[in-house]
């Protein structure tokens, strides 16, 4: 079975522009998470959906930042404007009812120069 | 503020000998710990868990141990290999619920011949 598909891998772009990233879950999870790694603060959640609706965004650093989940096989996250901070492991996770098991995606690495 | 912390970035171990990870949280609030193992350019996958009910779990090479009064949770590794060079990751959350876990900042494992 896929995993949960993440793209792209690496992203390299200059302050200021859009980032999107993007997620394919694993079929069948109906929770899908955003989270950040970075050295200073470990595995951060940014925001995550439950049946395709945010339900908590609190992590979100900040309005450049937002996510969708238009339907249950895909969600963005985007960045816009990018600034050189936003750099880090942007990771997609995904789970069938919590209590159970959060798989992750390999990551999308951000780098804003 | 971190409400899990893993206070040593790396740890390095030879072949053969026992790996102690280690792991502090602040919250009381929670009831279920979670170790995750994350390979370079790969997501973080599960390793091993444990509920505030049990003080130990066990799994082959792998065991937890839960201080609830020290709020400080480890993870052993015996024996170690070298395939278990990764990034070990701890989180926690409240009443199962792995829609909201918290996750630390990392050790970096190292297990040399």
């Amino acid at each position: 079975d896929a995993g949960v598909i993440q793209s792209p891998r690496h992203e390299v772009t200059e302050m200021g522009q859009e980032v999107t990233l993007r997620c394919k879950p694993i079929s069948g999870h109906n929770s899908l998470f955003w989270y950040r790694q970075t050295m200073m603060r470990g595995l951060e959640l940014l925001i995550y959906f439950n049946n395709n609706v945010p339900i908590d965004d609190s992590g979100m650093p900040e309005d450049r930042f937002s996510a969708k989940m238009p339907n249950a096989s895909f969600s963005t996250l985007k960045i816009q404007p990018s600034e050189p901070r936003d750099s880090a492991v942007y990771f997609c996770a995904s789970i069938q009812g919590a209590g159970n098991t959060i798989y992750f995606g390999e990551g999308s690495w951000l780098t804003v120069v | 503020d971190q409400q899990v912390k893993q206070n040593s970035p790396s740890l390095s171990v030879q072949e053969g000998r026992i790996s102690i990870l280690n792991c502090d949280y602040t919250n009381s609030m929670f009831d279920y710990f979670l170790w995750y193992k994350k390979y370079p350019a790969e997501g973080p996958t599960f390793l091993i868990s444990i509920s505030s009910i049990k003080d130990k779990n066990e799994d082959g090479r792998f065991t937890v141990f839960l201080n609830k009064s020290a709020k400080h949770l480890s993870l052993h590794i015996v024996p170690s290999q070298p395939g278990d060079s990764a990034v070990y990751f701890c989180a926690a959350s409240v009443r199962y619920n792995t829609d909201k876990l918290i996750f630390g900042t990392g050790t970096r494992l190292q297990v040399f011949p």
